[in-house]
């Protein structure tokens, strides 16, 4: 089974503090994608990652950075936290290529930020 | 305009009921479709992937209409574990990318 392990399933950090989400996945995935998803608007892309070191942005990149130096590990960094960014934060993998390949998600990160 | 809508519901059911969702896309280039299912708190997981003839999975049952551009999932006698939120994904062109619906949320009550 994919196992895709996100390090917090609960953080409270304080506005202006820089915050650090981890994900690390076990399948060797190429492709490696953050969320995030609030009431009423479903998931939105924050960033995603089809190699080490690449990045691309979604529909919500503002206010989030990206890193992925490892293949089995994709960051996603609030550079300055604001309330606005309290949310529940989904990492997600899937091997590249074209076809019927689904994404497999972690537990989910809900973060507040006071 | 998203490029993925679906009926947010609610849907109340009672359990043994067929109960059908539908979407539609925007893209008609897009390669691949599914259905993910969502527990309340929880990520979302895979429930099946939606093939172009269509396909079948115990009570569940999904179709494609690359005419219409539009899938649907059919849920036939309804269990109480049936009870979740069922999100519409369709994969672009473009890397890997995802695109979900934000939705259609499924009550089955006793």
């Amino acid at each position: 089974d994919v196992k895709v392990t996100q390090s917090s399933r609960y953080l409270v950090k304080r506005t202006g503090e820089k915050v650090f989400l981890e994900c690390v996945q076990d399948m060797d995935h190429e492709n490696m994608f953050w969320y995030r998803q609030d009431p009423g608007l479903g998931l939105r892309l924050i960033y995603f990652s089809y190699d080490v070191k690449m990045k691309e942005k979604g529909d919500i990149p503002e206010g989030y950075s990206v890193s992925r130096e490892k293949k089995e590990r994709f960051s996603l960094i609030l550079e300055s936290a604001s309330t606005n960014q309290t949310s529940m934060y989904l990492c997600a993998s899937s091997p590249r290529g074209a076809g019927n390949q689904p994404q497999h998600f972690g537990d989910g990160t809900r973060l507040s930020i006071l | 305009r998203k490029e993925v809508e679906q009926d947010p519901g609610p849907f109340n059911v009672p359990e043994g009921a067929t109960v059908a969702f539908n979407c539609t896309y925007s893209n008609s280039a897009s390669q691949s479709f599914f259905w993910y299912r969502q527990d309340c708190r929880k990520e979302p997981k895979l429930l099946m992937s939606v093939y172009s003839s269509g396909n079948e999975d115990g009570r569940f049952t999904a179709q494609l209409n690359r005419a219409s551009q539009y899938i649907s999932l059919l849920i036939r006698d309804s269990k109480l574990s049936d009870s979740a939120t069922y999100l519409c994904v369709m994969r672009g062109s473009t890397l890997g990318r995802l695109y979900f619906g934000r939705g259609t949320q499924l009550t089955v009550w006793p």
